[in-house]
């Protein structure tokens, strides 16, 4: 199967412009995750989603981060403005709700905010 | 709330020695755990999970770990290290919440260098 797809791979931007990440999930996982991994850390949640519900984004900066997922499939998570705080990878990955089963990360968008 | 703990930023081998990496996990119901690798500018790849049944699991590469609930412990290893598993080595856990799996949460990892 094909994995979860992320673009852009690199992005570099200066604090206070604004940026996207997009993800494409793995065809009929229903769960969908944005993960942020800042250099030196584990990675840390920033939303979740449930086909295009809301879950979980307790950790999520809404005054600058925003996420959707329309239509259950794809996503683009959104930053602005950017902090230089905000350089690190942001990585997606999707899931079955099914017992046993376990998460599949995308590669991840590094991002620099300069 | 659930946390992983890992001892050890940094841990360093000689190729052919054995790898140990120290996970520990607090969680209030039966928990979902992991590890996975990274190497530099790449995403996560899974080396092994436990979810339910057998509590030593078996990964790809050689790894193993087992899940010893009575420590609250999902160590990792691997009998002989060889050079290409230098990379970050991330434990963590997470739970199925009815009929969605939940968020993991991570350590905050440990490099794993091999000396030859």
């Amino acid at each position: 199967e094909a994995g979860v797809a992320q673009s852009p791979r690199y992005k570099i931007i200066e604090k206070r412009q604004s940026v996207a990440f997009w993800c494409n999930p793995i065809s009929g996982h229903a769960t969908l995750y944005w993960y942020q991994q800042i250099l030196g850390q584990g990675p840390k949640l920033l939303i979740q989603f449930q086909n295009n519900g809301v879950v979980d984004d307790s950790q999520l900066p809404k005054d600058r981060f925003s996420a959707e997922r329309l239509k259950g499939v794809d996503s683009t998570l959104k930053i602005q403005p950017a902090k230089l705080e905000d350089s690190a990878v942001y990585l997606c990955a999707s899931s079955l709700n099914r017992e046993g089963y376990g998460y599949t990360f995308g590669s991840g968008t590094r991002l620099t905010v300069v | 709330a659930q946390s992983v703990t890992q001892l050890g930023s940094h841990v360093s081998v000689s190729e052919g020695a054995l790898v140990l990496l120290r996970c520990n996990y607090s969680s209030s119901v039966p928990p979902y755990l992991f590890w996975y690798v990274q190497y530099p500018n790449q995403g996560l790849q899974l080396l092994l999970k436990y979810t339910t049944g057998a509590t030593l699991v078996k990964g790809i590469n050689g790894f193993e770990a087992e899940f010893k609930k009575s420590e609250t412990s999902f160590h990792l290893t691997k009998p002989s290290a060889h050079m290409s598993d230098a990379a970050e080595y991330f434990c963590a856990v997470s739970d199925f919440m009815g009929s969605t799996l939940g968020r993991l949460y991570f350590g905050r990892g440990t490099q794993l260098t091999v000396w030859p």
